[in-house]
């Protein structure tokens, strides 16, 4: 089976440019997370997904992030306008729900996202 | 709110022998999961090991085994016969069993003396 799938693996942009970072999750998992990982905070949850819906997005920085599901195989997250504090490598994560023995979830290989 | 602490921020070890990597939570929550994440250079997370907290035995997995203390809240990592391949950052991760998002250590930089 295909693992989750995130594009691009690397992007580098330019200060006020807006990034489309995308995820396709394990097929029939139907939870889906965004989490970043940086230097200084470590990793962190942005936003999780529950059957397309937005359950959590405390973790959201600030109005430039918005995240989307549009269907149970595919989520973006997008910064606009970027800023170099966005440089970090983003996850996608998926799992099952928790009742179905979801209690693992399962990384994409990361978007290493430099804004110069 | 829920913590992980991971008190090592580097280990080493030689190739072959058995190392321990320390992990300690904090919750007021009785049932939840633990994990170990390895994240090689590479930056994939990949699963290692994890633990129901409602099990007392310890899990195991091929060379990894967690020694898993509830009351102290305590979740370590014991890696035998070491390998080259071991090498990675180790994260310990909690997560409350109907809450969503994992809940990170700040990582143990492991390297693997050959």
């Amino acid at each position: 089976d295909a693992g989750v799938i995130q594009s691009p693996r690397h992007e580098v942009t330019e200060m006020g440019q807006e990034v489309t970072l995308r995820c396709k999750p394990i097929s029939g998992h139907d939870y889906l997370f965004w989490y970043r990982q940086t230097m200084m905070r470590g990793l962190e949850l942005l936003i999780y997904f529950n059957n397309n819906v937005p359950i959590d997005d405390s973790g959201m920085p600030e109005d430039r992030f918005s995240a989307k599901m549009p269907n149970a195989s595919f989520s973006t997250l997008k910064i606009q306008p970027s800023e170099p504090r966005d440089s970090a490598v983003y996850f996608c994560a998926s799992s099952f729900g928790y009742r179905t023995g979801g209690e693992t979830q399962y990384f994409g290989p990361g978007t290493r996202l430099l804004v110069l | 709110a829920q913590t992980v602490t991971q008190s090592q921020p580097e280990m080493s070890v030689q190739e072959a022998e058995t190392v321990t990597l320390s992990c300690t939570y904090d919750t007021s929550e009785s049932d939840y999961y633990l994990f170990w994440y390895k994240q090689p250079p590479s930056r994939q997370m990949i699963l290692v090991i994890r633990q129901e907290a409602y099990k007392q035995q310890n899990a195991t997995e091929n060379r990894f085994s967690v020694n898993f203390q509830k009351a102290a809240k305590s979740f370590s990592l014991k890696i035998s016969d070491s390998q080259l391949g071991d090498a990675a950052m180790y994260f310990c991760a909690y997560r409350y069993r109907t809450g969503g998002k994992l809940i990170f250590g700040q990582g143990t930089e492991l390297s693997v003396k050959p």
